[in-house]
């Protein structure tokens, strides 16, 4: 069927290697980002959050940096698994507002 | 978990009819939305709701409406559809305005208009 993802970036990884997919946000505003994982036929998939007052937070095998200096989001991945293969967005929500401007999206393919 | 249930994975509909995709989540969140995604074009917001009987128009609203009657139920419809809403579309709900919580997302319904 029809791909989400044509015509997006990829990042090719080895099995077992650490991933780093990086976002550019656009709005200086923005104080909440969150990244996305979509599968395949699937809907986006919450990964993990953070706020603007934090420049890193941990998940399971996930960590996401901030760097608010260059506008700056990214994504790693521990260990990285088959299973990761997907494609990553991320989002922001500028001040004061509620709705969420996505990134075009980043796919990850995982090589065994 | 939250979950985010869209009634249709997959839809095929004739150009001029009227379509309606259904959306229920189960977390009383109250903020639903209506996306679309295309290939190359990223996540485009549709409509929005922040409450009961309540709408927003998004980026993208020409050509679609909705109806939340219930507030765990978020109805997109075509009212006249064409082939150039051909596209998936995503539902999503969060928590109220004022507090950062994530969309969560639905699987998606894919329509074909023909």
């Amino acid at each position: 069927g029809e791909s989400v993802g044509l015509h997006l970036p990829t990042l090719s990884v080895q099995e077992g290697d650490n991933s780093i997919i990086n976002c550019a946000y656009s709005n200086s505003a923005s104080d909440y980002f969150i990244w996305y994982k979509q599968e395949s036929g699937k809907g986006p998939q919450f990964i993990i959050d953070i706020r603007s007052n934090m420049d890193k937070r941990q998940g399971q095998r996930v960590t996401v940096l901030l760097n608010k200096t260059v506008k700056h989001l990214s994504l790693q991945i521990a260990a990285t698994q088959p299973g990761d293969s997907a494609v990553y967005f991320c989002a922001e929500k500028p001040g004061g507002y509620n709705k969420l401007i996505f990134g075009a999206g980043t796919r990850l393919a995982v090589h065994p | 978990d939250v979950k985010v249930t869209q009634s249709s994975r997959y839809l095929v509909k004739r150009t001029g009819e009227k379509v309606f995709l259904e959306c229920v989540q189960d977390m009383d969140h109250e903020n639903m939305f209506w996306y679309r995604q295309d290939p190359g074009l990223g996540l485009r917001l549709i409509y929005f709701s922040y409450d009961v009987k309540m709408k927003e128009k998004g980026d993208i609203p020409e050509g679609y409406s909705v109806s939340r009657e219930k507030k765990e139920r978020f109805s997109l419809i075509l009212e006249s559809a064409s082939t150039n809403q051909t596209s998936m579309y995503l539902c999503a709900s969060s928590f109220r305005t004022g507090r950062d919580s994530p969309l969560h997302f639905g699987n998606g319904t894919r329509l074909t208009v023909t």
